[in-house]
């Protein structure tokens, strides 16, 4: 079946811009994480949903950074007046919820942002 | 803070080799422990993981070894090919909570023909 696919591949933006950044999830999945992957370094977690509920947005790093899974399925990474910091390669996971169990994580592609 | 540390930064080793990555983490309340591999271009793609429970665990050519008391824990890879020259990320997370992966810095691993 397919995977995670996020939109778009590469984004190029000027400094002061806003962008918008598109995940669909795995079909069926409740639960959707965003990461935040800096050059040569891990991914670090941005925030959670579970279905429509975002329950974690502790990762998002200034309140220009914001959310939203309005039906439970695609989701939606929004970064206002973007910065130069905010160049990274933005991950989207999704995971089904069981409990016990069902931990894995499948990630996207990414989308890389590149604020000039 | 650092809570998943993760050695070598980078690996060179040949083909048919054993390739080895360690990983250390300070929460004691981890619980799942995956290994991701990345190839450029690509997202992390799940390998292998463990929970605290077992000492071990083997899916054909990649290991996970597991020592609770250290907070330590490792990925073998059997057989090294050139065909695994990627990065590889170790994570870890409180199952109990929203899930979320704490990832180590990456090893960039490359196989040598």
């Amino acid at each position: 079946g397919a995977g995670v696919s996020q939109s778009p591949r590469y984004k190029v933006a000027k400094r002061g811009q806003d962008v918008a950044l598109r995940c669909d999830p795995i079909s069926g999945h409740v639960s959707l994480f965003w990461y935040q992957q800096a050059l040569g370094q891990g991914p670090e977690f941005l925030t959670y949903f579970q279905n429509e509920a975002q329950l974690d947005k502790s990762g998002l790093p200034s309140d220009r950074f914001f959310a939203e899974r309005p039906e439970g399925s695609v989701s939606t990474l929004k970064i206002q007046r973007t910065q130069q910091e905010d160049s990274a390669v933005y991950l989207c996971a999704s995971s089904p919820y069981r409990v016990p169990g069902a931990y894995e994580q499948y990630f996207g592609p990414g989308t890389r942002l590149t604020v000039t | 803070q650092q809570q998943v540390k993760q050695s070598p930064q980078s690996l060179i080793v040949q083909k048919g080799g054993i390739s080895i990555i360690n990983c250390a983490y300070e929460n004691t309340a981890f619980d799942y422990f995956p290994w991701y591999q990345q190839f450029p271009g690509k997202g992390p793609a799940l390998l292998i993981a463990i929970r605290p429970d077992v000492s071990e665990k083997k899916e054909g050519r990649f290991t996970i070894s597991f020592n609770k008391s250290a907070k330590q824990f490792s990925l073998h890879i059997m057989d090294s090919q050139p065909g695994d020259s990627a990065t590889y990320f170790c994570a870890a997370m409180l199952t109990g909570s929203a899930r979320q992966l704490t990832f180590g810095s990456g090893t960039q691993l490359t196989v040598l023909p």
